[in-house]
């Protein structure tokens, strides 16, 4: 069965502080992983993209790093902020399904000041 | 170059009714795919449709249905609504074929069932 699991469910961190989101899939054949940050009520938007091939991809002050080998990933959030508040999700993307995603139940970050 | 438009933003309903939701894709995108969120079960895929064709179905009952038209706009029907199908409903675009390397989401509709 195609899974994504991620954690923590949940983390709160002070403002300025490093924190790393940890994401486990059993998806297969995999195609590709995402991560998206999701902010209440509104729609998912995109932050990394990587496939196969890919060991690492930034974005600002998001790196993520795959490891397809342990079919892991972590999403690095560097030097956060109060709008890095939101959830974050992992999603991966079966080869063999169309654009059907396969979506981790999430990881809800807050950020104090 | 406009986003995923989808409408009506909220929506409430009475137990046994039907709604319709429609979703807007990128200018050029072929691909619409529609998903459920709930707080219990976080983001599931309901279908996909990619040019006028359901290409992939989740595991929701018939009462969930779809269709695309020929402009790629798309529209989610849901009859006969229950309570447990309150959720937000997101669609997502892509612009070519299977598997995209990118998905866009709309901002949702959130349908409440009374």
């Amino acid at each position: 069965k195609n899974q994504v699991e991620q954690s923590p469910q949940s983390l709160i961190i002070l403002e300025g502080k490093n924190c790393t989101l940890q994401c486990n899939y059993t998806v297969s054949p995999f195609s590709n992983l995402r991560w998206y940050k999701q902010d209440t009520g509104r729609g998912p938007v995109s932050l990394t993209i990587m496939t196969f091939s890919e060991n690492t991809k930034s974005n600002g002050r998001y790196t993520a790093t795959l490891d397809a080998d342990t079919k892991q990933s972590s999403l690095h959030i560097t030097a956060s902020q109060l709008s890095d508040s939101a959830s974050y999700i992992c999603v991966v993307t079966n080869n063999n399904a169309g654009n059907m995603l396969t979506f981790g139940g999430g990881t809800r970050l807050m950020v104090k000041p | 170059k406009a986003g995923v438009t989808q409408t009506p933003r909220y929506l409430i309903k009475t137990r046994g009714q039907q709604v319709t939701l429609s979703c807007s894709p990128i200018s050029g995108h072929r691909s619409v795919s529609w998903y459920q969120q709930t707080p219990g079960q976080g983001l599931q895929f309901l279908f996909e449709y990619f040019s006028e064709t359901q290409r992939n179905k989740g595991n929701f009952p018939g009462r969930f249905s779809g269709r695309q038209f020929s402009n790629s706009r798309s529209e989610m029907n849901v009859s006969t609504l229950e309570l447990g199908d309150s959720a937000l409903y997101l669609c997502a675009s892509s612009s070519q074929g299977a598997p995209a390397t990118e998905a866009f989401f709309g901002q949702g509709t959130r349908l409440t069932v009374v």
